[in-house]
């Protein structure tokens, strides 16, 4: 079975540090993808980045970066220099089937950051 | 890349009610998918709604109590039936991006109440 676990519930840190936020994931299909997005207090959901089973390069985008490993199922995501604007909850998901009928993400619980000047 | 317009935003409804929440999206999809959030909780998945035939509804949700209609490719609507607080939640739908390697979009939420 599918499975999404982000087990740090809540992280508090000071502007400037940096953070990682950890996901662990279970799946049996040899092809899947791998998401996170941002749910900033106004509660919209914002995508940040997508990832195939295929594709085990790390990926950097401005602050933010990922490390996506299969040998332990993990797809942490870190970010540097951390701002109080980053402050929301953080969910990593898991899709098996994009575009097919079973194309829907499952979620992890979700990792609130608070970021504080 | 799509966008969606979900409506409304957020209501309160009163208890044994029903409300209605539409998405609109700007370019034709083939699924589009209805998350409930409850508060403090990650998103759940209610259904699948796949234009021109029934939705497909996940363990613990069932027709009832969440019809959809699905008339064609850019739009859905999701009822909440004979609401009970327990329905208090954000609900959302969410379509897959072309191209794919950009993610799912999601509507902005409704954010219902019940009273």
């Amino acid at each position: 079975a599918q499975k999404v676990t982000q087990a740090q519930t809540e992280i508090s840190v000071v502007e400037k540090e940096d953070v990682t936020l950890d996901c662990v994931y279970e799946t049996r299909d040899t092809t899947y993808y791998l998401f996170w997005y941002k749910q900033p207090p106004s509660g919209e959901l914002v995508f940040l980045i997508r990832r195939n089973s295929f594709d085990e390069q790390n990926e950097i985008s401005g602050r933010y970066s990922w490390n996506f490993q299969k040998s332990t199922s993990s797809f942490n995501f870190t970010i540097t220099a951390s701002q109080v604007v980053d402050s929301a909850v953080y969910f990593c998901a898991l899709s098996e089937d994009p575009g097919g009928s079973q194309g829907n993400l499952i979620f992890g619980k979700g990792t609130k950051l608070s970021v504080k000047p | 890349s799509a966008v969606i317009s979900q409506k409304p935003s957020r209501d309160i409804c009163q208890r044994g009610t029903s409300l209605t929440i539409q998405c609109q999206v700007d370019s034709q999809v083939t699924m589009m998918f209805w998350y409930r959030q409850q508060p403090g909780q990650s998103l759940t998945l209610i259904a699948t709604a796949n234009q021109g035939s029934e939705a497909t509804y996940e363990s613990g949700f069932v027709i009832d109590k969440f019809p959809i209609s699905r008339p064609n490719l850019t739009f859905s609507t999701l009822t909440v039936s004979n609401m009970s607080p327990e329905d208090s939640s954000i609900y959302l739908c969410s379509v897959e991006r072309r191209p794919t390697n950009y993610g799912y979009t999601f509507g902005s939420g409704t954010r219902l109440t019940v009273v």
